[in-house]
C-alpha cells in the first residue's frame, strides 16, 4: 500500500531560525510529489512538483528537492508569515498515468516566533 | 479569475438530512476531485471525475454520491447514511495535460 508520512508533526522556530521538513513515501514507479502549503481554514495552495531524484525547485525561502526515498522542504531565514502546515502527496503508484490519485501525508504544523 | 469556488463556506446538517455541497471552475480542467479532512489525518478522496458524466469513488465513498453533468461543476451531497460527517471539505481540479491539483477554499460542515 502507498504511504506518505512526513516529519515532524509540528516544528516551532525563531524567526530566522532555518530547517527542513520531511516527506517520505513509498509508492512503486514515483510519478512526482507535491507539496502544499495550507492556512488554517484555507485550501491548499500549491507550491511544487518534483519528477525525478536530484531535482530542485525554489521559491522565496522555501527550497524542495526530492531522493528516491524521500523530499525535503527546506526553509531559510523563515518569517512569521511562512507559518502554516505543509503537506505533501504523491501520484498512486496503481493508478494510469492521465488517472492518478494523490496520496497525502498529515502535514507539518510549522510555527515562526517573531 | 480563473479558479475553484466553493459553497457555501459553512454548512449545518441535521441529523437524516441530506446537504450539497457546491464546487465551480472556471480553469477548463477536465478533472475534479472531493477530498474531506479531519484533524491529524490527511486528506482523503471521496470522489473523482476525469471527464463530464463519468466518475470513481474514491476511498470513502459510502455515505457520499456526485454528479458531473457539466464540465465546471462537480457537486457533492453528504447522505444521512453518513453517520460521521463533521469535516472540512476540499474540491480540486486538474488539468487534463498537467498534474498538479488546484484546490477550493472549502467548506467546513457540522451537525447539528
Amino acid at each position: 500500500e502507498d504511504q506518505v508520512t512526513q516529519s515532524p508533526e509540528a516544528l516551532r522556530l525563531q524567526e530566522g531560525e532555518s530547517s527542513s521538513l520531511n516527506c517520505s513515501y513509498t509508492v512503486s514507479g514515483l510519478r512526482g510529489l507535491f507539496w502544499y502549503r495550507q492556512d488554517p481554514g484555507k485550501g491548499p495552495e500549491f507550491l511544487f512538483t518534483l519528477y525525478s531524484a536530484g531535482e530542485e525547485k525554489e521559491k522565496e525561502r522555501l527550497k524542495a528537492t526530492l531522493t528516491k526515498k524521500e523530499s525535503f522542504l527546506h526553509i531559510t531565514a523563515p518569517k512569521p508569515e511562512d507559518s502554516a502546515t505543509y503537506l505533501c502527496a504523491v501520484p498512486d503508484g496503481g493508478s494510469n498515468f492521465g488517472n492518478e490519485k494523490l496520496t497525502f501525508g498529515t502535514g507539518t504544523r510549522l510555527t515562526i516566533i517573531p | 479569475d480563473g479558479g475553484i469556488t466553493q459553497s457555501p463556506k459553512y454548512l449545518f446538517r441535521k441529523e437524516g438530512q441530506n446537504v450539497t455541497l457546491s464546487c465551480e471552475q472556471n480553469l477548463n480542467h477536465d478533472a475534479m476531485y472531493w477530498y474531506r479532512q479531519d484533524p491529524g489525518q490527511g486528506l482523503r478522496l471521496i470522489y473523482y471525475s476525469q471527464i463530464v458524466n463519468d466518475f470513481q469513488k474514491g476511498d470513502i465513498a459510502e455515505g457520499y454520491s456526485v454528479s458531473r453533468e457539466k464540465k465546471e461543476s462537480f457537486p457533492l451531497t453528504v447522505t444521512s447514511a453518513q453517520k460521521n460527517p463533521t469535516a472540512f471539505y476540499l474540491c480540486a481540479s486538474r488539468s487534463r495535460v498537467g498534474e498538479t491539483q488546484y484546490f477550493g477554499p472549502g467548506t467546513r460542515l457540522l451537525v447539528l
